[in-house]
């Protein structure tokens, strides 16, 4: 089955600076990859993702890679600010139908310096 | 603005105690997940529905775990007896493409 691995598990950066997590899945047939940002007390909310057929994504600050050949994505997040501040989740789906399950990886929580 | 409910948002039981949790998905969304979340364990998915009927339940304990949707707006996870490692919190989501999660439940077990 699927596995997803993500790194780093903590991460602390300067306000105003650059954030990168990384993540590799193991199953080729995976072709979609959400990212989910979990705030203290809240459940893990979707906050970008990105299908097999496309290198990358942004939405304003944030934006996503993929690399298929090498089975690794990566989230960016640029110009930190401290509401950044919070426990993200990259994820591996095969997407079949709406029934597919989402594998997740292990969780990175992100500390954003003043 | 659509969203998934769970209810109660916090429970503190004795051991021994059957406890029920309850969620409301997405109106038209036809999968909903049970996901347990620990520090250590990160999300555990311990069952999901499509269309009401269960998919997978194999990361859930069956002898005091059971999950059901009785109907289309109401999926429940209940625990009987409960046991201290049960603590958690307990999210469910609902998904169509994107997949969604209630805010949880957190449970106490002393």
């Amino acid at each position: 089955g699927e596995n997803v691995e993500q790194h780093p598990s903590t991460l602390s950066v300067q306000e105003g600076d650059s954030a990168v997590i990384k993540c590799t899945y193991s199953d080729s047939a995976s072709n979609y990859f959400p990212w989910y940002k979990q705030e203290l007390g809240k459940g893990p909310q979707l906050i970008i993702d990105i299908r097999s057929n496309v290198g990358e994504k942004k939405d304003q600050r944030i934006a996503v890679t993929l690399n298929k050949t090498a089975k690794h994505f990566s989230l960016h997040i640029t110009e930190t600010q401290p509401e950044d501040s919070a426990v993200y989740f990259c994820a591996a789906s095969i997407r079949y139908s709406s029934a597919s399950k989402i594998i997740f990886g292990s969780g990175t929580r992100l500390s954003i310096r003043p | 603005d659509a969203r998934v409910t769970q209810t109660p948002r916090h429970k503190v039981t004795e051991m021994g105690q059957e406890v029920t949790m309850r969620c409301q998905p997405i109106l038209g969304h036809n999968t909903v997940f049970w996901y347990r979340q620990t520090m250590m364990q990160g999300l555990e998915l311990l069952a999901y529905f499509r269309n009401r009927a269960p998919l997978d339940d194999s990361g859930m304990p069956k002898d005091r775990f059971s999950a059901e949707m009785p109907d289309a707006t109401l999926a429940t996870l209940k625990i009987q007896p409960s046991e201290p490692r049960d603590s958690a919190v307990y999210f469910c989501a609902s998904q169509s493409y994107e997949q969604y999660f209630g805010p949880g439940t957190r449970l106490t077990v002393t």
